[in-house]
């Protein structure tokens, strides 16, 4: 299993631009979330999907969209890119609560972008 | 989200205990996590706790929970250098949507 898979792993745009940000798992999860790293802020929920066709925002949505066509992949959309989405993105899965059983969220190693 | 309060910044000597504090405001959380984050690197899940639980061990890795205080920690003992990290606690009572504390910068000194 290659877990959660993020790329790019860097990215740099100019103000304006747009670009996806690729998360793929492959341990058949149920739950896919994005959240964003900022400095002295810990991470934040972007948004999150619990199954294939449902997608929720979290904490802090504004500027971005997602999708989750298939259970595998969630991408994130920025569709113009700010000064103020320079983050840490990370993409995390879990199979879903099941009463008290363990439930592990999975992160990706994360894509680091700057807008300038 | 729910506020999860963390002290910034933890500094001790190696081969001492490390106690990290993390309090919360969620009584509802169902789910607790410790997560460790090393420079330039992902989030590694150390431990977790149920809220039934009040203490769970794994090795040298001790969590206590609180529910009356609302309050969780964890303590490492025999601190090593290769501890030296950001830890983050992480609560969500969801399953997909973890609330997280700022992080917690441990720094292990010889």
């Amino acid at each position: 299993n290659a877990g959660v898979t993020q790329t790019p792993k860097f990215q740099v745009l100019k103000t304006g631009q747009s670009m996806t940000l690729q998360c793929a798992q492959d341990m058949n999860h149920e739950y896919m979330s994005w959240y964003r790293q900022d400095p002295g802020m810990g991470l934040r929920l972007i948004h999150y999907s619990v199954g294939a066709g449902i997608t929720d925002q979290g904490e802090v949505p504004n500027g971005y969209n997602v999708s989750r066509s298939t259970t595998e992949d969630f991408p994130l959309r920025l569709l113009s890119a700010a000064p103020s989405q320079t983050s840490v993105y990370f993409c995390a899965s879990s199979r879903g609560l099941a009463g008290e059983s363990y439930n592990e969220q999975f992160f990706g190693p994360g894509t680091r972008l700057t807008v300038l | 989200g729910e506020d999860v309060e963390q002290s910034l910044f933890l500094s001790v000597r190696e081969g001492d205990s490390s106690v990290i504090n993390c309090t919360y405001t969620d009584s509802s959380s169902t789910y607790l996590y410790w997560y460790k984050q090393e420079p330039g690197a992902g989030l590694q899940l150390l431990t977790y706790i149920f809220s039934n639980m009040d203490m769970k061990q794994d090795q040298r890795l001790t969590v206590l929970l609180n529910k009356k205080d609302k309050h969780l920690s964890l303590r490492i003992a025999d601190t090593q250098t290769g501890d030296s990290a950001i830890y983050f606690c992480a609560l969500t009572n969801s399953g997909y949507a973890l609330n997280f504390g700022k992080g917690t910068s441990l720094l292990v000194t010889p």
